[in-house]
């Protein structure tokens, strides 16, 4: 009963690639988002959706593409993968208004590790 | 600009001993705050949250944080580690006129010795 799973957890891949990571929840939130995790530990918001409408859009390289079928999916797709790339990619979800309505919590995936090689 | 801020990069204490892990806060006004944990090689889980009213807020697996705005923290404790708190510690901010916006301090590696 996993509340927001991301796919896949390890991911090993070659410079130039293109992959895809894969977020879902169940918990019926409208807004998901995605963070970014470097090899210093640092978390920074990638980018944050809402009801499958783009409402944050950090300062992100245009190789990595969001996509949100659907309120309860958001992907996110990277072409042309570099070494800079290798980090862990947290998925994330919570109500409308995210963590500034009282008793929205955002709820964070198990992250997906990528190494680029 | 925004941010949030962790002192400490790590920190040992020994089983048993009590821990306050620190946190500071840079803000127009007073944000909402968390504090999440990360055991190796797994997600981030919210241990507690404050947004307002009482100034210690209580969480999850014993730990407890108090929010001062004289001194722009929000530190969090627990009387008594156990060894399985070993873990990395973030604390975070969101202003309150934009609620989804996540600010991470850098995190805190706990080791607890035994």
């Amino acid at each position: 009963d996993t509340a927001v799973s991301q796919t896949p957890k390890y991911l090993v891949t070659q410079m130039g690639n293109d992959k895809s990571i894969k977020c879902e929840q169940n918990l019926g939130h409208d807004t998901m988002y995605w963070y970014k995790q470097d090899s210093k530990k640092f978390l920074k918001i990638m980018f944050s959706y809402n009801n499958k409408e783009l409402i944050i859009n950090e300062t992100v390289p245009n190789r990595f593409s969001p996509k949100s079928p659907d309120k309860a999916h958001l992907n996110l797709h990277i072409n042309s993968l570099e070494l800079g790339d290798s980090a862990v990619y947290f998925c994330a979800s919570s109500r409308r208004g995210g963590q500034g309505a009282p008793g929205n919590t955002i709820y964070f995936g198990e992250g997906s590790w990528l190494t680029v090689v | 600009a925004q941010s949030v801020t962790q002192p400490d990069i790590h920190i040992t204490v020994s089983e048993g001993a009590s821990l306050e892990l620190r946190c500071n806060y840079s803000y127009g006004a007073t944000p909402y705050l968390f504090w999440y944990v990360q055991s190796p090689g797994q997600g981030l889980q919210l241990l507690l949250k404050y947004f307002s009213g009482d100034t210690l807020v209580q969480g999850i697996k014993g730990f407890e944080a108090e929010f001062k705005r004289s001194q722009s923290s929000f530190n969090l404790r627990k009387p008594s580690v156990h060894w399985s708190d070993a873990a990395e510690y973030f604390c975070a901010g969101t202003p309150r006129t934009a609620g989804n916006m996540l600010t991470f301090g850098g995190g805190t590696r706990l080791m607890v010795k035994p």
